[in-house]
């Protein structure tokens, strides 16, 4: 079964830092591009950043330019989103999926809920 | 950026009715035009890709339509499962957009 599995939200204190995982399941994890889009509470769906297959590319949404980064270990089959300087408007469901701009977003995790608050 | 400007923002429909959504992009995307279903408390599931293809496992009832700047998706005798949020979704660009969301509701 295909299936990626989002981990590592939590509580945080503005301006702390979390890293988010995405572990990849069922398919061939090193042949496709991975993205995180992200949803805030009662708010629609917001493109955060995606990665190549290979790793190198990477592409950013501007708002999130220089606190978050975006890696990926083929050998563990997983994606990581790095997020720093964490304000209250970072506080929503990360949501990772198969997919960018080579082929559709067609498989998505169940998300992972990052809350920032003092 | 490409925008996406989804109408209406709420459809308000019966059982067995047909839904049509619509999605208009501010510049051209091909067909690169997907749309998404999201039920409450449930991570997006893609229904619709390259703007009339259907995804794995999704039921006929559901088509897409259009390119270039304006989409469609039609939604043939609305099933209880189907009264949720569809997204359409832009690839053709970075950075990747969404449009705003269309509530479908039982009337």
């Amino acid at each position: 079964e295909v299936q990626l599995v989002e981990s590592g939200g939590d509580l945080i204190q503005p301006g702390g830092s979390l890293r988010l995982s995405c572990a990849a399941s069922g398919f061939t994890y090193n042949n496709y591009a991975m993205t995180w889009v992200r949803q805030a509470p009662g708010k629609g769906l917001e493109w955060v950043s995606s990665i190549g297959s290979a790793g190198v590319s990477k592409y950013y949404a501007d708002f999130v330019k220089g606190q978050f980064t975006i890696s990926r270990d083929n050998s563990k089959n997983t994606a990581y989103l790095q997020m720093n300087s964490l304000t209250a408007e970072d506080t929503a469901i990360y949501y990772c999926a198969r997919g960018a701009m080579s082929t559709t977003m067609d498989v998505w995790g169940k998300g992972t809920t990052v809350t920032v608050s003092a | 950026e490409i925008v996406l400007t989804q109408s209406p923002a709420t459809l308000s429909l019966s059982p067995g009715e047909r839904a049509t959504l619509s999605c208009r992009a501010s510049q051209s995307v091909s067909s690169y035009l997907a749309w998404y279903q999201q039920r409450p408390g449930q991570a997006p599931r893609l229904l619709i890709y390259d703007a009339s293809k259907r995804a794995t496992g999704i039921p006929g009832r559901f088509s897409g339509s259009g390119s270039g700047t304006d989409f469609a998706l039609t939604i043939n005798s609305l099933e209880p499962e189907d009264f949720a949020v569809y997204y359409c979704h832009q690839r053709n660009s970075w950075p990747l957009t969404f449009g705003g969301g269309t509530k479908v509701e039982i009337k």
